[in-house]
């Protein structure tokens, strides 16, 4: 069967410090993969997917940047965190050509201070 | 292009009581719909979805709900809430067959479940 992690799973940086979040898919072969944000009082902000190895789209322009540099895992990136990046990300995953339905990882709590 | 209205952000409900979470959908193509339940400080998790067939779909927990498609609607129910139930809904559409994959989200609703 497929899981999905997603670590750390909790997280405080202080302003201007750099972001890893690293996100890696089991079960399952070229996975179309998703990095969310929520804030708080928010609904679900797509912030990057990629259909590929190292192909990355990027849904709105900020801070952040993402990776994919194996098949199965997918990297969230700041060199230097704003207090606005703070929220919780989710990782998610589907398969090409199906319904589209998401797998979604545990999520990671990020808070900019 | 699609999109997704949810009616409430906010739905309060009595133990016992009918849930009823509200869909609203804008799609130019057959869509496939979704409902996802998220509890605090975890991922969604998916409740129920439409796809083709029979419009009224059945889900865990408990939860159903109809795709209406004159109405452009998909809105989420059960008939007796839990205290258990309190949590997040969030209702999506995806473009059918062909698609890329990208859910469109609502902006969510929030459940709460009163003794």
């Amino acid at each position: 069967s497929q899981t999905i992690h997603q670590w750390p799973a909790t997280l405080v940086q202080p302003v201007g410090s750099p972001l890893s979040l690293e996100c890696t898919v089991e079960g399952t072969s070229n996975p179309n993969l998703y990095w969310y944000r929520q804030a708080a009082g928010r609904g679900l902000q797509l912030l990057f997917y990629s259909v590929g190895i190292g192909q990355i789209s990027s849904e709105v322009p900020q801070n952040l940047s993402a990776s994919r540099p194996q098949d199965r895992q997918f990297i969230l990136s700041s060199k230097k965190l704003l207090l606005s990046d703070s929220g919780f990300y989710l990782c998610a995953w589907s398969v090409w050509g199906t319904t589209g339905e998401l797998f979604f990882g545990e999520g990671s709590r990020l808070t900019v201070l | 292009a699609q999109s997704v209205t949810q009616l409430g952000s906010h739905v309060s409900v009595s133990e016992g009581a009918l849930v009823l979470l509200r869909c609203n959908y804008s799609s130019s193509v057959p869509p496939y719909l979704f409902w996802y339940v998220q509890y605090p400080n975890q991922g969604l998790q998916l409740l129920l979805k439409y796809t083709t067939g029979a419009t009224l779909v059945k889900g865990i927990n408990g939860f159903e709900a109809e795709f209406k498609k004159s109405e452009t609607s998909f809105h989420l129910t059960k008939p007796s809430a839990h205290m258990s139930d309190a949590a997040e809904y969030f209702c999506a559409v995806s473009p059918g067959s062909g698609n890329t994959g990208k859910l469109i989200f609502g902006q969510g609703t929030t459940l709460q479940v009163k003794p």
